[in-house]
Parts: structure tokens; C-alpha cells; sequence
């Protein structure tokens, strides 16, 4: 079975600030891990994926995240925070031999302050 | 036009009705998705179904029945609608045979259960 924990519900930082949101997984084979974001009253929209290859991976709007298998993490992070990246955030990981069934964590809504 | 699109966009009914939501998506992916999304639990998988003629009960089935009509249309029913109901659901759509691991989500439905 496979998981993903997201800690905090909501994180708040000023815009310019450095945006960490934090995602730990458990898996018993090599996952692939996504990251999606939500803006109000919209689906869910795909910032980044990782899929065995490079370790550092770069998504839209400037957001990145770093696959570290011993930490079992895949943390998001945008160096600036921009008012419009005010959404929820929701990591997720699939078991590559289930199916591509995606596993989601509860999710990180991230408030940016003027 | 949105590949993946989902009606009604918002419904409102009454415990012990019987409603169905519809996804529909021209992306030509095989694999097609339900999950309902609650407040601080992420998404949970509904159903999901590799082709027209592969159904499979997710996480969360008891309650739900769903109907692939075409590779393009997957259906969503709730025969007796209860409060507990009440969420936002999502379809969403894949192909990984092809290299498309990523899921596809349309706008959701916003079911309100009174």
C-alpha cells in the first residue's frame, strides 16, 4: 500500500518569500510522484512529475521539487512567492505496478501575504 | 475546448434521489478515473477503468455505481443520494501504455446532498 503525507494544512508566507511545501511518501516500489495544483473554483492542474529520472525536477510557474529517496520526500519549492500562486497543492504518488493508480495527500493550501 | 469536461458543474439534490454526473474527454486516453475530494482528506478514488469493458471499484465505491459508455464517456451514479455525499468530484483520464502516466482532471462537480 502506498501513501503520502502532506505537513500543514496551510502555510502561510509573504510574497518574495521562499515557498517549501513538504511531502513525504511510502512505497514499496520506485514511485512515480506528481504534484498538482488547485486554484479556486478549478480542477486540478499538473506543476511537476517525477518519473525516475532526474532527481530535480522543474515544473510550471517556476516551482520545483527534489525526489530524495532516503528521506522517502518530495518537497515543493519556488525560490519568490507571487501573490497568484495562493491555491491548494496536492502531492501524489503512483504505484507503477497498480495501475497508475494515484495515491493523493490531504492536500497544503498556501497563502501568500502582501 | 477542455479535454476532459464534467456536468453538471454543480447540482443540488435531495437525500434518496438517484443523480448521475458525466465526464467526457477527447483526449483519447484509455484509462478514465472518479474520485470525490473532501476538505483536508485530498482525493479518493471512486472507480476507475482501463477500457470500456474494465471496471474496478476504488477506495471508496460503496454507494456509487459508474457506466463507461464509450472509450470518450465514463458516468458517475449515485442511486440513493445521502448528506455524507456532499463533495466535489473530479474525473480525470490517463494512458500510460502510450508514456501518458499523468492523470488529466477536469472541473470538477460541486453535489450538494440536503
Amino acid at each position: 500500500a502506498q501513501s503520502v503525507t502532506q505537513l500543514g494544512s496551510h502555510v502561510s508566507v509573504s510574497e518574495g518569500a521562499l515557498v517549501l511545501l513538504r511531502c513525504n511518501y511510502s512505497s514499496s516500489v520506485p514511485p512515480y510522484l506528481f504534484w498538482y495544483v488547485q486554484y479556486p473554483n478549478q480542477g486540478l492542474q499538473l506543476l511537476l512529475k517525477y518519473t525516475s529520472a532526474a532527481t530535480l525536477v522543474k515544473g510550471i510557474n517556476g516551482f520545483e521539487a527534489e525526489f530524495k529517496k532516503s528521506e522517502t520526500s518530495f518537497h515543493l519549492t519556488k525560490p519568490s512567492a507571487h501573490m497568484s500562486d495562493a491555491a491548494e497543492y496536492f502531492c501524489a504518488v503512483s504505484d507503477q505496478g497498480a495501475g497508475n493508480m494515484l495515491t493523493f495527500g490531504g492536500g497544503t493550501r498556501l497563502m501568500v501575504k502582501p | 475546448d477542455a479535454d476532459v469536461t464534467q456536468t453538471p458543474r454543480n447540482r443540488i439534490t435531495k437525500t434518496g434521489k438517484r443523480i448521475m454526473l458525466e465526464c467526457s474527454q477527447t483526449k483519447g486516453h484509455d484509462r478514465m478515473y472518479w474520485y470525490r475530494q473532501d476538505p483536508g482528506l485530498g482525493l479518493r478514488l471512486i472507480y476507475y477503468s482501463f477500457d470500456v469493458k474494465d471496471i474496478n471499484k476504488g477506495e471508496i465505491s460503496d454507494g456509487y455505481s459508474v457506466s463507461r459508455q464509450a472509450q470518450a464517456k465514463f458516468s458517475l451514479s449515485l442511486e440513493s443520494a445521502i448528506p455524507n455525499q456532499t463533495a466535489l468530484y473530479f474525473c480525470a483520464t490517463s494512458d500510460p501504455p502510450s508514456g501518458e502516466e499523468t492523470q488529466y482532471f477536469g472541473p470538477g462537480t460541486r453535489l450538494l446532498v440536503l
